[in-house]
């Protein structure tokens, strides 16, 4: 069975300072990573994925994140945040290659990023 | 390219009532999901269609919970009788293929009162 574990439920940081979020995932077989994120009353949106390749992976508003398969973990991070970067950030683990999971995410509890002025 | 659709964007019933969502995917995605989000976690797979059937529901609530994807388009999840714990935030996503990247629409929030 895989998991998550996002280890850090808040982030309090102030603006244009850099932040990292953690992640830690469980699983015996090969996965893809995302990281989503979710603005208050909206639905979650994409940031970045890890399928393969280069580990360091880039997505949108300047955040990227790092795999690290021999310690199971995605970190995302960013060199200086926003305001608007205040937000829930999930991270998200899934198996497409076995029949067992097929496809299936699954998600962490979430982290809640707050940026200060 | 429209988003997912979902309706109502909320609801507020009585316990016992039953009540029932619809969601329309992203035109062309094979693979349609209803997650529940409680305030304070992350989203819970409920149901997982690819087309229009059942992947996984393992973590379905079978004696109150139904979903269906006729035609392997849109489809509908349904609570009945709903519970208080049922109180939460029902998303449906979809994606191109199982495990590819998902996308959400913008969530029921049900109120059981």
């Amino acid at each position: 069975a895989q998991s998550v574990t996002q280890l850090d439920s808040q982030v309090p940081v102030f603006e244009e300072a850099p932040v990292e979020l953690r992640c830690n995932y469980s699983s015996s077989v090969s996965v893809y990573l995302f990281w989503y994120v979710q603005y208050p009353n909206q639905g979650l949106q994409l940031l970045l994925k890890y399928l393969s390749g280069s580990t360091l992976v880039k997505g949108i508003n300047g955040f990227e994140a790092e795999f690290n398969k021999s310690q199971t973990s995605f970190h995302l991070r960013k060199p200086s945040v926003h305001i608007s970067d205040t937000a829930e950030y999930f991270c998200a683990v899934s198996d497409p290659f076995t029949s067992t999971n097929a496809g299936k995410s699954t998600f962490g509890d979430g982290t809640t990023l707050t940026v200060k002025p | 390219e429209a988003g997912v659709a979902q309706s109502p964007r909320y609801k507020i019933i009585e316990k016992r009532q039953s009540v029932a969502f619809w969601c329309n995917p992203i035109s062309g995605h094979a693979t349609l999901y209803w997650y529940q989000q409680i305030l304070g976690q992350g989203p819970k797979l409920l149901i997982q269609f690819q087309n229009n059937g059942v992947v996984d529901d393992s973590q379905l609530p079978k004696d109150r919970f139904s979903a269906e994807r006729l035609k392997g388009v849109d489809s509908t999840l349904k609570i009945q009788p709903a519970k208080l714990e049922d109180s939460a935030v029902y998303l449906c996503a979809s994606s191109s293929g199982l495990g590819n990247e998902q996308f959400f629409g913008p969530g029921t929030r049900l109120t059981v009162l």
